[in-house]
């Protein structure tokens, strides 16, 4: 079955450092959503595009969150500079209009 | 604002003690009705879609009914491998597939 990749699974950092998660979306698909789940907030919604247009990203804080698509292939999220407060599971999804959204294993992020 | 509500947060079921969870919505232009399960250190994993009040769909012990204002996913004698957090998630019709989620359902099946 072909799947949504996220690396690193794994980060954890220092504060003030930049941060950068990436995602491999499902061949073919044209929608790439980036999420962020914590104990208290859930599953927010931080930005998608869509055939690599940005659609939304007012789920970001956009002083220090930037989401990009370089290529069909790759959509990256960056984080520059740490806090704290970021330390979450961030999980990437991707998708066709229409369509169920197909979720990466995500990173989990600790900044210390 | 559009809400998305599950109950109960957490239900520990004996293996084979048949229950319910509900997802309760408030939004307008319900496009679709989306319900995952996602296991520890996993992302969430498709279940079912549903698109319109009465319809329902089934996938080996679990069936997802919805109505107007809710959707309830239905365990039929529950095995430990059933364990999961279950969200639920709603597409807005104004919103370019954009998902609304719940904050899930923890359920715990024990032998």
């Amino acid at each position: 079955d072909a799947r949504v990749t996220q690396t690193p699974r794994h980060k954890v950092t220092e504060m003030g450092q930049e941060v950068t998660m990436r995602c491999q979306p499902i061949l073919g698909h044209n929608t790439v959503f980036w999420y962020r789940q914590t104990m208290m907030q859930g599953l927010e919604l931080l930005a998608y595009f869509r055939n690599r247009a940005p659609l939304d990203d007012s789920g970001m804080p956009k002083d220090r969150f930037s989401a990009e698509m370089p290529d069909a292939t790759l959509a990256t999220l960056k984080i520059q500079p740490s806090e704290p407060r970021d330390s979450a599971v961030y999980f990437c999804a991707s998708g066709l209009e229409g369509k169920p959204q197909h979720f990466g294993d995500g990173t989990r992020l600790s900044i210390l | 604002e559009d809400q998305v509500t599950q109950s109960p947060e957490a239900l520990r079921l004996q293996e084979g003690e048949s229950s319910s969870l509900n997802c309760s919505y408030t939004v307008s232009g319900l496009r679709g009705l989306f319900w995952y399960r996602q296991d520890p250190g996993k992302g969430p994993e498709f279940l079912f879609t549903l698109y319109s009040a009465g319809e329902e769909k089934e996938k080996e012990r679990l069936k997802a009914t919805l109505t107007k204002k809710e959707s309830f996913l239905h365990i039929t004698a529950p095995k430990p491998e059933d364990s999961a957090t279950y969200l639920c998630a709603v597409q807005v019709g104004s919103t370019l597939g954009r998902l609304y989620f719940g904050r899930g359902t923890q359920l715990t099946v024990w032998p």
